[in-house]
């Protein structure tokens, strides 16, 4: 039974560069968020994906965009990058009719240094 | 406003012995879940415990227990006999419970080290 994966796990980019990272979740979930943890913070949410469609989202400016694909998968997308968009971004995935009551499944996430 | 909050600096705790995270939360919602995950320096997230609004009961999981305490908003993990393997960054979060909703709501964590 696959986990939460995600690629690539190490990228460097360029300030001003546009970056796109990949999520396949879990076997059996239907939804995906994506979280950006700075270093020595706890995770921040970006947004959730549900149906292909953007369901809600956390406060981070319009240069971070995504995708849900009908395979459940997911992109991140990243315009315009600045330094402050160095972090470890971490996608979880979870099954919409769980409940507030189910876990969250996360990958391994991926370690963006923007230079 | 902040949700979770975990305040203890980090831990040193000695191998076998028991360790308490402490986590306090803020919400209106009477419909929440309360989870504690574990992140080695690896990054992966990993699932440790959950614990419901609603339930009467404190929940277990193997060596990891949670103290929940409702009333004064509390959600503290114990780690018994800790082993070298439990080094690691420790994380309290919160999801509130409208139907669909896939956020939640992290403390900024509690670094354990345990000792031989």
């Amino acid at each position: 039974d696959a986990g939460v994966t995600q690629s690539p796990t190490h990228l460097i980019k360029t300030r001003g560069q546009q970056v796109t990272l990949r999520c396949s979740p879990k076997s059996g979930h239907d939804t995906v968020s994506w979280y950006q943890q700075a270093l020595g913070q706890g995770p921040q949410f970006i947004f959730q994906y549900y149906e292909e469609e953007e369901r809600q989202r956390g406060n981070f400016p319009d240069r971070f965009s995504g995708h849900q694909f009908p395979n459940y998968s997911s992109e991140l997308n990243v315009n315009a990058l600045l330094l402050g968009d160095s972090a470890l971004y971490l996608c979880a995935s979870s099954l919409i009719q769980g409940g507030y009551n189910s876990p969250l499944h996360f990958g391994n996430g991926t370690r963006l240094t923007v230079t | 406003a902040q949700k979770i909050t975990q305040t203890q600096p980090g831990m040193f705790v000695q191998e076998k012995e028991a360790v308490t995270l402490d986590c306090t939360y803020d919400t209106s919602d009477p419909s929440y879940g309360l989870f504690w995950y574990k992140q080695p320096s690896s990054g992966e997230m990993i699932f440790l415990i959950y614990q419901g609004s609603y339930d009467q009961q404190n929940a277990t999981e193997g060596r990891y227990s949670l103290n929940f305490q409702k009333a004064r908003k509390s959600a503290n993990l114990v780690i018994s006999a800790s082993q070298l393997g439990d080094s690691a960054m420790y994380f309290c979060a919160m999801r509130e419970g409208r139907y669909g909703n896939n956020r939640l709501a992290f403390g900024k964590g509690n670094q354990v080290v345990v000792i031989p």
